[in-house]
């Protein structure tokens, strides 16, 4: 079992701000993490997918680092707009299976 | 278009009352989720199916079973729903190890 943290729970942005988010998990027994986007009333719909270690990926104004020796991930979001308002999941997945362990999300609020 | 889907979007049941949730996939994906998540924690892994080989979470409880009668469809059913089940139940499917997943947009289930 992999015990995977995020952090902060929640966060309240004016748009145009930049603003990052933390998702830390155990080094050892890790294959890949996973972040996703949960807009409410829709579902979680898959980010990025990293499995190397200082793995950079970028999604237009969002992009998200990987460090597996120490066992953290950045997500970062450049020029939030309202459309950004969402929970932010991270899942680890450890390296024996198929089975995925979730932080709790960060919810962020972007304001018009 | 390919995509989970997950019936009903919401169910109540009574304590006690077998209740059976379903989710269909024409991703034709090898891998099935069942996740239950209660509010403010982390979606929780219940079980997964890689093709027909089922995978019970050693702390999932006996009162929840799946079935997986083909590659499109998978069930839960609670056997005695308790108060303490009441959650939102989330599908997901994956391809194969390298993948994302692609949820459904789950089932919140209410427990009277």
């Amino acid at each position: 079992i992999l015990n995977v943290e995020q952090s902060p729970q929640s966060l309240h942005v004016q748009e145009g701000d930049s603003t990052n988010f933390t998702c830390s998990f155990p080094s050892s027994n890790f294959y890949a993490l996973h972040w996703y986007r949960w807009e409410t009333a829709k579902s979680p719909e898959a980010l990025f997918v990293m499995t190397l270690n200082g793995d950079e990926k970028k999604k237009g104004r969002i992009s998200a680092t990987l460090n597996t020796k120490e066992g953290y991930s950045y997500l970062y979001i450049k020029g939030s707009q309202p459309e950004d308002s969402a929970t932010y999941l991270c899942a680890a997945l450890e390296d024996t299976g198929n089975q995925f362990y979730f932080g709790t999300g960060t919810s962020l609020t972007v304001i018009p | 278009d390919a995509m989970v889907i997950q019936n009903p979007r919401y169910q109540v049941t009574q304590f006690g009352k077998p209740v059976t949730l379903s989710c269909s996939q024409t991703l034709n994906h090898n891998v099935m989720y069942w996740y239950q998540q209660k509010s403010s924690q982390a979606p929780k892994l219940l079980f997964h199916y890689y093709d027909k080989d089922f995978n019970n979470e050693a702390d999932t409880p006996d009162n929840f079973q799946s079935r997986r009668p083909n590659t499109s469809f998978c069930f839960l059913d609670i056997r005695s729903p308790g108060l303490g089940d009441a959650a939102m139940y989330l599908c997901a499917t994956r391809r194969d190890s390298y993948n994302e997943q692609f949820f459904g947009p789950g089932t919140r289930l209410t427990v009277l």
